[in-house]
């Protein structure tokens, strides 16, 4: 079966430093992958996808996101943090019956 | 481009009581799904809709939860009778279209918040 791992249930990280947050997936043929995020008491908002093509994949508001076949990783990343980036971020992986197997999510917390 | 629309936003009801949640895809959108999220957990899937077929209802409970979306466009969820597990986050989503992965990018409404005492 397919899944997605968020292995860190929370991160803190500076402002203005780099940010990185993880997911693994495990799927049958090719993996079709998504980021969302979650500001508080709001709805999930797309950030970016892997479908195809090159591994770098970037996305909205500075974000972007490096696809590792090899480690089977979609990890999110951004060069400088900002408190505003503080919210909730959900890794997914749409499976062969185009379904969307979602992460448990990932709290980011950046400290001024 | 208006938004994905759900209303009530909050919502508090006694255990054994029914509520019902609507939602407002945008427009031209044929792929509508309910998702439940429970505090601190990622989003469950409830329901899919594609235009007015259900795609995929197998984790709905069945037994209190209904959903229909009549003429393809909005939808309602219904919980009779609540139960205290169902306090969540009962969220809307819409795509243009499950089948076409690039297209397949789903945006949601803000939420509605279901308290059940």
């Amino acid at each position: 079966a397919q899944s997605v791992a968020q292995p860190e249930d929370q991160v803190n990280v500076a402002e203005g430093n780099p940010l990185t947050v993880k997911c693994t997936y495990s799927v049958s043929g090719n993996p079709y992958l998504f980021w969302y995020v979650q500001y508080p008491n709001r709805g999930l908002q797309f950030l970016l996808k892997y479908i195809t093509g090159d591994n770098l994949v970037k996305g909205s508001y500075g974000f972007e996101a490096e696809f590792n076949k090899s480690q089977t990783s979609f990890h999110l990343k951004k060069p400088s943090a900002l408190v505003s980036d503080s919210a909730l971020y959900f890794c997914a992986s749409m499976d062969s019956n185009y379904q969307l197997i979602w992460g448990a999510g990932t709290k980011l917390i950046i400290k001024p | 481009e208006a938004g994905v629309a759900q209303s009530p936003r909050y919502k508090i009801i006694e255990k054994r009581q029914s509520v019902a949640f609507w939602c407002n895809p945008i427009s031209g959108h044929a792929t509508l799904y309910w998702y439940q999220q429970i505090l601190g957990q990622g989003p469950k899937l409830l329901i899919q809709f594609q235009n007015n077929g259900v795609v995929d209802d197998s984790q709905l409970p069945k037994d209190r939860f209904s959903a229909e979306r009549l003429k393809g466009v909005d939808s309602t969820l219904k919980i009779q009778p609540a139960k205290l597990e169902d306090s969540a986050v009962y969220l809307c989503a819409s795509s243009p279209s499950y089948t076409s992965i690039g297209a397949n990018v789903l945006t949601f409404g803000a939420g509605s918040r279901l308290t059940v005492l």
